[in-house]
């Protein structure tokens, strides 16, 4: 099976643009979350989607936000980008429904957003 | 809201020694998952150990245990005959298992552990 993808690896924008990354989850996987990943900070949550819907959402400004297609495939966009939100952002796919709660994530590669 | 706290920001083990990288939650939920994941210079997240808060037995694959204090709210990670491979960023995670939480993860700061050849 293939793993979970994330397109593209590497970004470098403006402050003030707009960025959207892409990530495709693992084969029959329905849930998709995302996550900000900075030095210190750890991993902070973002949102997440199952089956087109946005289930939960983190403490993010709405500059940040996502959508799921009926394929399960996800993108996340972010507007009016500030030099704050250089990082890198990883998706993660799962089962999702509620009986599988004990299945984990499994992570994509992640994009490096930099912002000048 | 959950918080994972992993108090090492690094850590570091010879070869073949044993390492036990800690990690606590806070939490009034009795039942739960908890994670270990390790992240590589490759970037990538990969899955070492779970364990249900429900089971008393601490969950073991190969060289990684974990000794699951549920009273403690505690968990910790022991890697065994540590290799050059287990170096990376370790990441200690929570999720609930109530079903109208979603699928959120709760992740600590992070463990960098050195190994030494």
């Amino acid at each position: 099976k293939a793993g979970v993808t994330q397109t593209p690896r590497y970004l470098i924008k403006t402050r003030g643009q707009q960025v959207t990354l892409s990530c495709s989850p693992i084969s029959g996987h329905r849930s998709v979350s995302w996550y900000q990943q900075t030095p210190g900070q750890g991993l902070q949550f973002l949102f997440e989607y199952f089956s087109e819907t946005q289930r939960n959402k983190g403490n993010f400004p709405g500059r940040f936000s996502g959508r799921q297609f009926s394929n399960s495939r996800s993108e996340m966009n972010v507007s009016t980008l500030e030099l704050g939100d250089s990082a890198l952002y990883l998706c993660a796919s799962s089962l999702g429904a509620s009986n599988s709660y004990n299945s984990p994530l499994h992570f994509g590669n992640g994009t490096r957003l930099t912002v000048t | 809201a959950q918080t994972v706290t992993q108090s090492q920001p690094e850590m570091s083990v010879q070869e073949a020694e044993t390492v036990t990288l800690s990690c606590t939650y806070d939490t009034s939920e009795s039942d739960y998952y908890l994670f270990w994941y390790k992240q590589p210079p490759s970037r990538q997240m990969i899955l070492v150990i779970r364990q249900e808060a429900y089971k008393q037995q601490n969950a073991t694959e190969n060289r990684f245990s974990v000794n699951f204090q549920k009273a403690a709210k505690s968990f910790s990670l022991k890697i065994s005959d540590s290799q050059l491979g287990d170096a990376a960023m370790y990441f200690c995670a929570y999720r609930s298992a109530h079903v109208n939480t979603g699928n959120q993860f709760y992740f600590g700061t992070g463990t960098s552990l050195t190994v030494i050849p």
